[in-house]
């Protein structure tokens, strides 16, 4: 089966600008979580979505948001880009929470450069 | 708040040899241990994971082992490939939720 796609795969912004990415989990996954991937920073954490419902949130400034549809789709938005938040956005998808323990699958990431 | 520290940064070794990657954790309620491991350009992919109610777990030549009183786990690899040259990532969770804190990765580069 399809696994985690996300879209776009690549993109550049200039500062100031925001963006929207895309993930379509596993077919039968309903959770959804966003990870941002840096060189300094790594693997942080940047919210959870179950049942179109944000479950957490990591620490992050409140121009990064998030939304969950019906069929367990999720976007992420980052406001008024800085340079620091280029990175790779990584989503990754379970069943439900609890159900695998946490057992995610991610996507490729989208790769964000802001100039 | 919650962290994962992972120890070696990087780590080089030489084809056939073990490797072996140390994280300790904070949060006392953490129950679940995953490893990742990313290749070059690719996704984090699971390779092997740990409950709390278990001590060791073993798949072919990969074992992780936890330590919930020292709040310590390992990865350890054996008769390493080069194909097993990646960065690795531990993490750990708290149950119900799929919120991962990740250890800053390990490079390993096993050389022919």
């Amino acid at each position: 089966k399809a696994g985690v796609t996300q879209t776009p795969r690549y993109l550049i912004k200039t500062r100031g600008q925001q963006v929207t990415l895309s993930c379509s989990p596993i077919s039968g996954h309903r959770s959804v979580s966003w990870y941002q991937q840096t060189p300094g920073q790594g693997l942080q954490f940047l919210f959870e979505y179950f049942s179109e419902t944000q479950r957490n949130k990591g620490n992050f400034p409140g121009r990064f948001s998030g939304r969950q549809f019906s069929n367990s789709r999720s976007e992420m938005n980052v406001s008024t880009l800085e340079l620091g938040d280029s990175a790779l956005y990584l989503c990754a998808s379970s069943l439900a929470p609890g159900s695998g323990a946490n057992v995610l699958t991610f996507g490729a990431g989208s790769r964000l450069t802001v100039l | 708040g919650e962290n994962v520290e992972q120890h070696p940064s990087t780590l080089s070794v030489q084809e056939g040899d073990s490797a072996v990657i140390k994280c300790t954790y904070s949060d006392s309620a953490s129950n679940y241990f995953p490893w990742y491991k990313q290749e070059l350009g690719k996704r984090p992919q699971l390779i092997i994971d740990i409950r709390s109610n278990v001590g060791e777990k073993k798949d072919q030549r990969i074992a992780v082992t936890l330590n919930k009183t020292a709040k310590h786990f390992s990865l350890h690899i054996t008769e390493t490939q080069p194909e097993d040259s990646a960065v690795y990532f531990c993490a750990a969770s708290r149950g119900g939720s799929e919120k991962l804190v990740f250890g800053k990765g390990t490079k390993l580069t096993v050389n022919p």
